[in-house]
């Protein structure tokens, strides 16, 4: 599989401000990575895909100017929540393609926890 | 056609029972099938993942049956513990034998096994 991390794991920030969340493939070089929105007792929800070199695709519905998506090199894809408000307070996380026994498949991260006050 | 739908919402088993989760799928075009396992406050951990060209696949205790013309596929638990109480959400996904595309998910399944 891949490893994946994720930092901060846990971030409260004023609501106004902006947060950004790291994104890093430990073993996989990727050029493509995915970042999901998870609220409490629901499903994951894909907001965009990071393209590295080029720029995020979203989702329909997600605003791009809010949450900003930098792919800055084969491990690297970071989001960045702008002018949060507390109703961006959600549990975000990254996955990574990877090769597992199934051929290839997507590995998660352990996700970031945001709260907006 | 992009919807994954999957039931039951929640499953209480007893320890050493079977588990079962179902899921069905409309679009045909989908060929990556994977189960994740989801503690909380944690991310989905990949368990089980199956690619149409099979219709069984088994890893330890955990089974996907995967039925193509019907558009459903399954996560059986074998002798459930304690340990497995979960969420456990399937997904489907098209990209070709390359690639895994972008993952629709279900709805999930909370899972309790009692002791």
């Amino acid at each position: 599989g891949a490893v994946v991390s994720q930092h901060p794991s846990w971030v409260i920030c004023k609501s106004g401000t902006s947060v950004k969340i790291e994104c890093r493939s430990l073993d996989f070089q990727a050029t493509t990575m995915f970042w999901y929105r998870q609220f409490p007792k629901q499903s994951l929800m894909l907001m965009a895909t990071s393209n590295e070199g080029s720029k995020a695709t979203y989702e329909q519905g997600v605003e791009k100017d809010k949450f900003l998506i930098n792919h800055a090199s084969l491990t690297l894809s970071t989001l960045t929540v702008t002018s949060a408000h507390p109703e961006d307070s959600s549990f975000y996380i990254c996955s990574v393609p990877g090769w597992g026994t199934s051929g290839r498949s997507q590995y998660f991260g352990p996700g970031t926890r945001l709260t907006v006050t | 056609q992009q919807q994954v739908k999957q039931s039951p919402q929640s499953l209480i088993v007893q320890k050493g029972g079977i588990s079962i989760i179902n899921c069905a799928y409309e679009n045909t075009a989908f060929d990556y099938f994977p189960w994740y396992q989801q503690f909380p406050g944690k991310g989905p951990a990949l368990l089980i993942a199956i690619r149409p060209d099979v219709s069984e696949k088994k890893e330890g205790r955990f089974t996907i049956s995967f039925n193509k013309s019907a558009k459903q596929f399954s996560l059986h638990i074998m002798d459930s513990q304690p340990g497995d109480s979960a969420t456990y959400f399937c997904a489907a996904s098209k990209g070709g034998s390359g690639n895994t595309g972008k993952l629709i998910f279900g709805q999930g399944t909370t899972l309790q096994v009692k002791p």
